[in-house]
């Protein structure tokens, strides 16, 4: 099993570009999840999602948005980006009910010029 | 959501034991206490999780008062490859939101 795979690991962007960051599990898991890490601030919830078809926003939703078609894919759209999404971003997948265990992956450097 | 307090960072030297505790004064009934270590440029991975007393697994152990509160994460015998952040979180069975704080920067010398 690959686990959970994030690509691109590195990406840079230009103010107003556009891009998805990719997240795919192999594991069958319903719960997956968006978070951005910035230094000194601990990892923070972008979207979640507790299965094909339903997300919902976590702690700072704005400038992202997110959809679940498949039960495998959860992609990340920036639609416009900004200086302030330069971030390291860390997809995250889990069986089901939040205290299952969480499986992240290896994160997406992002910058945001 | 209950809300973890912890300590920002702490220094330790090789073999010694390490607790790190974590505050969780408004912490529900039905809610697991979770640890995550995070090595830099690494996604956090599961320590150890629990409900109450005591849990122990090959990495740590994990100790829970009868109140709950509070938890302290305890590694055996820390080595410079501990050197890592480690989160605390409360959550519940309910299928909210997981909330990583800032965590404990634990630092490891020789």
């Amino acid at each position: 099993n690959a686990g959970v795979t994030q690509t691109p690991k590195f990406q840079v962007l230009k103010t107003g570009q556009s891009m998805t960051l990719q997240c795919a599990q192999d594991m069958n898991h319903e719960y997956m999840s968006w978070y951005r890490q910035d230094p000194g601030m601990g990892l923070r919830l972008i979207h979640y999602s507790v299965g094909a078809g339903i997300t919902d926003q976590g702690e700072v939703p704005n400038g992202y948005n997110v959809s679940r078609s498949t039960t495998e894919d959860f992609p990340l759209r920036l639609l416009s980006a900004a200086p302030s999404q330069t971030s390291v971003y860390f997809c995250a997948s889990s069986l089901g009910l939040l205290h299952d265990i969480q499986y992240f992956g290896a994160g997406t450097r992002l910058s945001v010029l | 959501l209950a809300k973890t307090t912890q300590p920002i960072s702490m220094d330790s030297y090789e073999g010694q034991e390490v607790n790190i505790t974590c505050s969780h004064n408004n912490i529900a009934t039905n809610d697991y206490i979770t640890w995550y270590q995070q090595f830099p440029s690494q996604g956090p991975r599961f320590i150890i999780q629990g409900y109450k007393t005591k849990v122990t697994n090959e990495v740590a152990s994990l100790f829970i008062p009868a109140d709950r509160k509070s938890s302290t994460l305890s590694l055996p015998r820390v080595s410079l490859s501990d050197t890592a952040v480690y989160y605390c979180l409360v959550d519940n069975q309910a299928g909210t939101a997981l909330i990583f704080g800032k965590g404990t920067t634990l630092s490891v010398s020789s």
